[in-house]
C-alpha cells in the first residue's frame, strides 16, 4: 500500500441498502476526511477526523456516519442509501488537522444509488 | 457552502501558452491551496500559500495571494497537453478545507 486506498472503486446500490466505503492510509497521518464530489459543486466535506478516536461533522453529514478506531482506517457508512447520495466519494488525509497543510486524496469511489 | 470560487469555469489554450485562473473567497483564512484533478482521478496537491505570503513559485506554477481583496491567482506557464485537468482552489481555516467548483483547463496540442 502506498498513500491512500479506497474500496470499492465503484458500486451500484439499491435505495434503502446499507453501504460502507472503505479508506486506508499508510502515511501515519493524524487527520482524515471524506468528501463527495458532484458536478458543478466541487468537493463538499462530509465528515472529518483530526486524530484517532475523534470525528466531526462537515458541511453535508446527514445520512452518513464515520468511525476512527485507529490511525489508518476511516470508513464511511450510509445507513440507508438514497438516490441523492449518488456521487463520487473521496477520502483524504493530512499530517495534521485540515486548513494547515496539504491533503492527500484517494482515487475515489463512484457510487450510484437506484 | 463553498468558500472559494474559481474564475473562469473553463479555459481552452494552445500548448505553450500561459493559463491563468483566479479564486475569490469570503472569510479569513490560514492558507490557500491549489489542487489539480485529472479526469476520473483524485485530487493532487499543487501548492500552498500561507496568509502572510504574497507570492509562491513551484516549477511552472506561480501563485499569488491578496488577502485585502480575498483573492488568489494560479498561473501555469508554457502549458503542456498534460496540464489538461480541473484546477481547484481550497481555503483553509481551523479544521477544514473549503473547495471551489473548479476551473477546467484544456490545452490543445
Amino acid at each position: 500500500i502506498a498513500g491512500i486506498t479506497q474500496a470499492p472503486t465503484s458500486q451500484i446500490l439499491a435505495a434503502g441498502r446499507r453501504m460502507t466505503l472503505r479508506c486506508t492510509q499508510d502515511m501515519r497521518h493524524n487527520a482524515m476526511y471524506w468528501y463527495r464530489q458532484d458536478l458543478g459543486l466541487g468537493l463538499r466535506l462530509i465528515h472529518y477526523s483530526n486524530t484517532a478516536g475523534t470525528t466531526g461533522k462537515g458541511e453535508v453529514p446527514d445520512g452518513y456516519s464515520v468511525s476512527r478506531a485507529n490511525t489508518d482506517d476511516f470508513p464511511l457508512t450510509l445507513a440507508s442509501a438514497v438516490p441523492s447520495q449518488t456521487s463520487v466519494y473521496f477520502c483524504a488525509s493530512s499530517e495534521y488537522g485540515a486548513g494547515h497543510n496539504e491533503q492527500f486524496f484517494g482515487p475515489g469511489t463512484r457510487l450510484t444509488v437506484l | 457552502s463553498q468558500q472559494g470560487e474559481e474564475d473562469p469555469q473553463a479555459l481552452s489554450i494552445q500548448e505553450g501558452e500561459n493559463a491563468t485562473m483566479n479564486c475569490s473567497y469570503k472569510t479569513s483564512i490560514n492558507n490557500l491551496q491549489w489542487y489539480r484533478q485529472n479526469s476520473g482521478r483524485g485530487l493532487v496537491h499543487l501548492i500552498l500559500i500561507r496568509s502572510n505570503e504574497r507570492e509562491k513559485h513551484s516549477g511552472r506554477l506561480r501563485v499569488t495571494l491578496d488577502t485585502s481583496k480575498k483573492s488568489s491567482s494560479l498561473l501555469i506557464t508554457a502549458s503542456r497537453a498534460a496540464d489538461t485537468a480541473s484546477y481547484f482552489c481550497a481555503t483553509g481555516n481551523d479544521y477544514k478545507l473549503s473547495f471551489g467548483a473548479g476551473t477546467t483547463v484544456t490545452v490543445r496540442a
